[in-house]
């Protein structure tokens, strides 16, 4: 049975950084590409990042792009999501979830909370 | 930036059809997925890639596509089907996932 399950989430500062992890099971990881997706408190969902089954490809929204890194080790059945210089609108509930058939997102973690502020 | 809109809320009565739609420029030529989210859930995929269903999503739910507009269609509505609802493409312009703002569904 397919399982996400993300970690790191905490009460930051605004410019500190944080590591957010996403460990899968149940299926072939290193098959699988993977994103970060995002949702404010009240708010609706917004897409982070992207990264290829291979780590090759990576692609950011415009919000956060040179802020964060998407990275995966298929080693560990694991995909990270190292944020930088974070800023209030970075508060969010942050969700790893797995690409599937047709550019979906098929199966999605419970999430992790992250809250900056000062 | 490809842009998708949805109307914010849709209310209908137990038992009738509920239209959620979802605009944006060509639709009709991408892959349209919709995701129910519950509060304090995660979201979850219920229509994929021109209409299919993942295991355990009733038939009740269906996708449509076609122009400018994508819709999800919800017959015989239930209580338990009260959440809000987002669709989602890829843009290959900007290598870009989108999500539609969401629509908050209120069965009455």
């Amino acid at each position: 049975q397919e399982q996400l399950v993300e970690s790191g989430g905490s009460v930051v500062q605004p410019g500190t950084s944080l590591r957010l992890s996403c460990a899968a099971s149940g299926f072939t990881f290193s098959s699988a590409s993977m994103d970060w997706v995002r949702q404010a408190p009240g708010k609706g969902l917004q897409w982070v990042a992207f990264l290829s089954h291979d780590g090759g490809i990576k692609s950011y929204d415009d919000s956060v792009k040179g802020r964060f890194t998407i990275s995966r080790d298929n080693s560990k059945n694991t995909v990270f999501l190292a944020m930088d210089s974070l800023r209030l609108e970075d508060s969010a509930i942050y969700y790893c979830a797995r690409d599937g058939e047709g550019d979906t997102l098929d199966y999605w973690g419970q999430g992790t909370l992250v809250t900056v502020s000062s | 930036s490809y842009v998708l809109t949805q109307p914010p809320s849709v209310s209908v009565a137990p038992g009738q059809t509920a239209r959620i739609s979802c605009g944006g420029i060509n639709i009709g030529r991408k892959s349209v997925s919709w995701y129910q989210q519950r509060p304090g859930q995660a979201p979850v995929l219920v229509i994929y890639y021109h209409g299919g269903r993942p295991s355990g999503i009733p038939e009740r739910f269906s996708g449509s596509n076609f122009g400018n507009t994508a819709s999800l269609t919800i017959i015989r509505v239930e209580a338990g089907d009260e959440a809000d609802y987002y669709c989602q493409v890829w843009d290959t312009d900007s290598a870009h996932r989108v999500f539609g703002g969401g629509t908050k569904l209120t069965v009455l």
